[in-house]
């Protein structure tokens, strides 16, 4: 089981926005604005599309955004397209004793 | 640009050690703030934080495992290893190592090693 909760499927049609959650405790999430989100295509390494809760590295798509309300961080993926299709885990800093925790992962299914 | 490549064997037995070795580039182990940490994947499932050591050799490890695991550096040769002893089959997983970026975030990413845990 793992420390954050994500929903398992979230699915769009080309165009649409989806919103992934990401739900922890005081202790990650509501603690440290240093939440961060990958997207994993099958077989593939996992990519860094969100890193401190809302910024985007260099060459992510603005259409990737991030927030965070209390214990629970979204990610979401506006003007869906076809290659967003992926999964998408979350990832918080846990401070000194625990350090990182993910997220069960979210299949993103693009319709 | 900053690249990662793990290496080590694709099978081992249960109770056998695991050693897997980060051979990276583009960036310094020996400078200051710079982290590599490992993380893996078994099939089908999440990821799992498990390691990381740091530019200055302090080391953070993931509290269930923390017994089993450790991380060391060869700045010279711009590696990071991770043995992890009395393996087991459900610790069969795709093993990454990843640069730590500010924000405490991993950038870069190794493609990842397939260990298989079975007699």
């Amino acid at each position: 089981q793992s420390a954050l909760t994500q929903p398992r499927s979230v699915s769009g049609s080309p165009g649409q926005s989806v919103t992934i959650s990401c739900t922890g405790t005081s202790s990650d999430v509501g603690g440290y604005n240093y939440v961060s989100w990958y997207q994993q295509h099958p077989g593939k390494a996992p990519k860094l599309m969100i890193y401190d809760v809302s910024e985007r590295p260099s060459g992510v798509p603005d259409r990737f955004s991030g927030s965070k309300s209390g214990n629970t961080a979204s990610l979401t993926i506006s003007g869906l397209q076809a290659e967003d299709e992926a999964d998408y885990y979350c990832s918080s800093y846990a401070g000194t004793y625990t350090h990182w925790v993910f997220g069960g992962g979210t299949k993103l299914t693009v319709l | 640009q900053i690249t990662l490549k793990e290496s080590g064997p694709t099978l081992v037995k249960p109770t056998q050690t695991l050693t897997l070795t980060c051979t990276f580039s583009g960036f310094s182990l020996s400078t200051s703030g710079v982290g590599v940490g490992w993380i893996r994947q078994p099939p089908g499932k999440a990821l799992e934080w498990l390691a990381l050591i740091y530019w200055n050799d302090g080391k953070r490890y993931s509290p269930p495992l923390q017994s089993r695991l450790a991380v060391t550096k060869d700045t010279s040769k711009n590696q990071v290893v991770l043995t992890m002893t009395n393996m087991d089959p459900v610790d069969t997983a795709t093993y990454s190592c990843a640069h730590l970026s500010i924000g405490w975030s991993f950038d870069y990413w190794g493609q990842g090693t397939l260990v298989t845990v079975s007699s």
